[in-house]
């Protein structure tokens, strides 16, 4: 079955420590998305992008990395520099097939806490 | 000014009444326009697209679109229990990103 599958879905960080959360899909999509929530809050941008090799910053980019060495896969590093990484975080995908803008799809999340 | 604002609720509707959710948005360039549902502890789900001014039925759900009035509002007919959820409105941007508001809590009772 097509889908975006993000691992893990739940995570801990140590002070200090890099984590990366890891998106993959497999429905072909051109572009690919990471989201922020915190409890009570709409979606943040983090990063995105829409062909491999490039990526641009979202709005709350500070702290974290992104690659996008595969059109399949785009996993983001909360690097120790975001100071406040307790969330749920949201992988998207979409494409650009087609005339309409087409809607971001979303895979089921990780959850991220500090230990 | 948020670019896409909605009532956080929470909104609460008895079982088979019409539940009307409301957004609406800064940016008039925007094209696209979705209504997500989000349960509790998950991730969102699309329930509808619009891209036209006027009205978009499937099943249920409703979604109404007035550019004019940069508005977009979402019915959602005979509720269940099963509605209970946060309903995300997004937008689409120039830059073909989506602005999300910050949802609305929507609670059917039994």
């Amino acid at each position: 079955d097509g889908g975006i599958t993000q691992s893990p879905k739940y995570l801990f960080r140590k002070e200090g420590q890099n984590v990366t959360l890891s998106c993959e899909q497999n429905l072909n999509h051109d572009a690919m998305y990471w989201y922020r929530q915190d409890p009570g809050q709409g979606l943040r941008l983090i990063y995105y992008s829409q062909i491999v090799n490039d990526f641009q910053k979202g709005d709350i980019a500070e702290g974290y990395s992104v690659s996008r060495e595969k059109k399949e896969s785009f996993p983001l590093t909360v690097t120790s520099a975001q100071k406040n990484p307790t969330a749920f975080y949201l992988c998207a995908s979409r494409t650009f097939v087609g005339t309409s803008n087409q809607p971001q799809h979303f895979g089921d999340g990780t959850r991220l806490s500090i230990l | 000014q948020k670019e896409v604002e909605q009532n956080s609720g929470p909104l609460s509707v008895p079982e088979g009444a019409i539940a009307s959710l409301n957004c609406t948005y800064s940016d008039r360039g925007s094209q696209s326009f979705f209504w997500y549902r989000q349960y509790s502890g998950k991730s969102p789900e699309l329930i509808m697209s619009i891209y036209s001014n006027g009205d978009k039925e499937d099943g249920r759900f409703t979604a109404q679109l007035n550019k004019a009035s940069q508005y977009v509002s979402l019915l959602i007919r005979d509720s269940q229990p099963s509605d209970s959820a946060t309903y995300l409105c997004a937008a689409s941007t120039r830059a073909r990103q989506l602005t999300f508001g910050s949802g609305t809590q929507l609670t059917v009772l039994p």
